[in-house]
Order: C-alpha cells, then structure tokens, then sequence
C-alpha cells in the first residue's frame, strides 16, 4: 500500500548548522511532495511543496530535492535557527489529493 | 494563521458519547480534508470532500462519518466513542482537489479526549 518513510526521527543540530530530512515514498503515481512544519499545539503549515516535474526547488533558507527514480525526497534547512525547531513532516500524493504522511522529525535547534 | 478555522479547540467527553467537530474552509477552498492525529498512528488520513461532494476515504471507522454543507464548512461526526478515539482532529482544505491548486492548509485542529 502507500506508504512513506522519513528519517531521522530526531535531530539535534547547533544554530547555524544545516539541518537535512529524508523521506522515501512508495507509489510511484505519486506526484506533489510537500513539507510541514508543526509547533507545539499548532496545526501542520506548508512550509514548501514539490511536483514531479520539477527535482529542486529553494525558498531562501530551506530547499527541497526530489529523486523520482529512487523515490526520494528530502528537506534542506540551512543557517539554522532555534525557531526553526518545531516537528516536520513529509508527505506525497497523487492526483487524488489525500496525503500520506511520514512519522515526523523533531528538530531541535541549539543556541 | 492559515486562514481555516475548526471549532471546538479541546472536547472532552465520556466512552459512548458523540461529538460533532466543525470546520470552515479557507474562503475560495472548495475541497475539505479530515485527517487524524495520534500518537502511535501519526498524522493519518480520514476523508475528502470537494464542493459537497465525497471524493476519498482513508482509514476511517464506521462509527465516524462526515459531510460538507452548500456554504462549504465541513462537520465530523464521531460516535460510540472509544478512549482510543482520543487524539487531534485536523480539517485542510484546498482550493482545488487535484493538479496546481491543490496544496493543504490546516486548521489549528481539535482536541479530543474521551475518558
């Protein structure tokens, strides 16, 4: 069935640092990629999204790449900030528009 | 602030009881989402509604159920409640169900517990 995996679970950078997050997806009809960020007693916020026509994509600090081939995904944070800890998720879909989320990450970001 | 708002923010109620949680979509959003999130299942997918109109189920029980009215806002029914029902219940909507006009946005969701 669908399914999406996303390491590592958590992750402990120093402010300043580059924070990476892979996710791997297993319909390949699968073809929006977007990412959320979600803070304690917050609903998810899109924080960036990716389409299968496309195999990067760069909002200032963060940036997302996508592997269709090996069915990889992965977010980028770079200059890392403390307010950049929070939990994010991965997610895919197909044209459908349900998302299948990947368990999180928690990130913390240290002064 | 994501421009969807859901209400109640936190529910408390007993086993067997049922609850209504209500959504109302970003203005111009004509699809709703539902999904559930727990701590052993993770963020999972409940149902989609598009201009009134059911369009996908995910993993949702019989004993829950939902609709989207004519002005858009979205209601979930949960019944025979159970205390594994605790968890948080988020609403997404988008102004389309598929191709460029499809990303979610989420609600600040709904707390449930059921003692």
């Amino acid at each position: 069935g669908e399914n999406v995996e996303q390491h590592p679970s958590t992750l402990s950078v120093q402010e300043g640092d580059s924070a990476v997050i892979k996710c791997t997806y297993s319909d390949s009809a699968s073809n929006y990629f977007p990412w959320y960020k979600q803070e304690l007693g917050k609903g998810p916020q899109l924080i960036i999204d990716i389409r299968s026509n496309v195999g990067e994509k760069k909002d200032q600090r963060i940036a997302v790449t996508l592997n269709k081939t090996a069915k990889h995904f992965s977010l980028h944070i770079t200059e890392t900030q403390p307010e950049d800890s929070a939990v994010y998720f991965c997610a895919a879909s197909t044209e459908g528009g349900k998302l299948i989320f990947g368990q999180g990450t928690e990130l913390s970001v240290k002064p | 602030d994501s421009g969807v708002t859901q209400t109640p923010k936190h529910l408390i109620t007993a086993t067997g009881q049922r609850v209504t949680l209500r959504c109302s979509p970003r203005s111009g959003d004509l699809s709703v989402y539902w999904y559930q999130q727990s701590l052993d299942q993770g963020l999972q997918f409940l149902i989609q509604y598009y201009n009134g109109e059911e369009r996908a189920k995910g993993n949702i029980l019989e004993r829950f159920s939902a609709q989207q009215f004519p002005d858009l806002h979205s209601e979930l029914n949960l019944s025979s409640l159970e205390l594994g029902d605790s968890a948080l219940y988020f609403c997404a909507s988008s102004v389309q169900e598929r191709g460029f006009l499809n990303e979610q946005f989420f609600g600040p969701g709904t707390r449930l517990t059921v003692l």
